[in-house]
């Protein structure tokens, strides 16, 4: 079984600032991935960045860049220059090798100040 | 390319009644999967089709059901309601269900039982 664990309930950043939000995860199968989901107020689950197990270099994709340490069995989000608009729950998720579904973690709301 | 839609939005019923939900996946896409989102419980998965057969099940009572359709649209259904169902129902669509396969999420249907 897969387990996500996020432990940091609410976080708080300037804007222009970086933030980091953890995430670490815990399995046996040599074979997931691991993806970042932004849930603002309105419900939605945007997908921002996935990556894979087996994948050499970490995950980037426009601010938002994911600090991939296997050992550590970690998989931090960095968000560069943080926005208002970036104000949300944040979720950490995994999936194994077959069709398993998602399992997430219980999130962190990131706040943005201007 | 659309993206992944559900309908209705909002819904108000009230205990004892049952509930249709409906998602249409991204085009292509043939993996519908369902989440019920609560503060208490955070992110649970409830089921996954893929070419209208169920694949994967969750830890949910069989008042829970789903089915998926040959265009791939999925809907669930929730008989004989109770207080605990008020929920976000989450709908993800993927073009299968793998470790590298990122899932797409719907608006969600924000499900009020009285």
């Amino acid at each position: 079984a897969q387990k996500i664990t996020q432990t940091q309930p609410g976080m708080f950043v300037q804007e222009k600032e970086a933030v980091t939000l953890d995430c670490t995860y815990d399995t046996s199968d040599p074979s997931y991935g691991l993806f970042w989901y932004k849930q603002p107020s309105s419900g939605e689950m945007i997908f921002l960045i996935y990556q894979g197990s087996y994948d050499q270099q970490n995950a980037t994709e426009g601010r938002y860049s994911l600090n991939f340490q296997k050992a550590r069995k970690s998989a931090n989000l960095v968000i560069s220059a943080s926005q208002l608009g970036d104000s949300a729950m944040y979720f950490c998720a995994m999936t194994a090798s077959g069709n398993t579904p998602l399992v997430f973690g219980k999130g962190t709301r990131l706040s943005v100040i201007a | 390319k659309a993206g992944v839609t559900q309908t209705p939005r909002y819904l108000i019923k009230t205990r004892g009644q049952q509930v249709t939900l409906s998602c249409s996946p991204i085009s292509g896409h043939r993996s519908v999967s369902w989440y019920q989102q609560t503060p208490g419980q955070g992110l649970q998965f409830l089921f996954e089709y893929f070419s209208e057969t169920q694949r994967n099940k969750g830890n949910f009572p069989g008042r829970f059901s789903g089915r998926q359709f040959s265009n791939s649209r999925s809907e669930m259904n929730v008989s004989t309601l109770e207080l605990g169902d008020s929920a976000l129902y989450l709908c993800a669509s993927s073009f299968i269900v793998a470790s590298t396969d990122t899932q797409y999420f719907g608006p969600g249907t924000r499900l009020t039982v009285l």
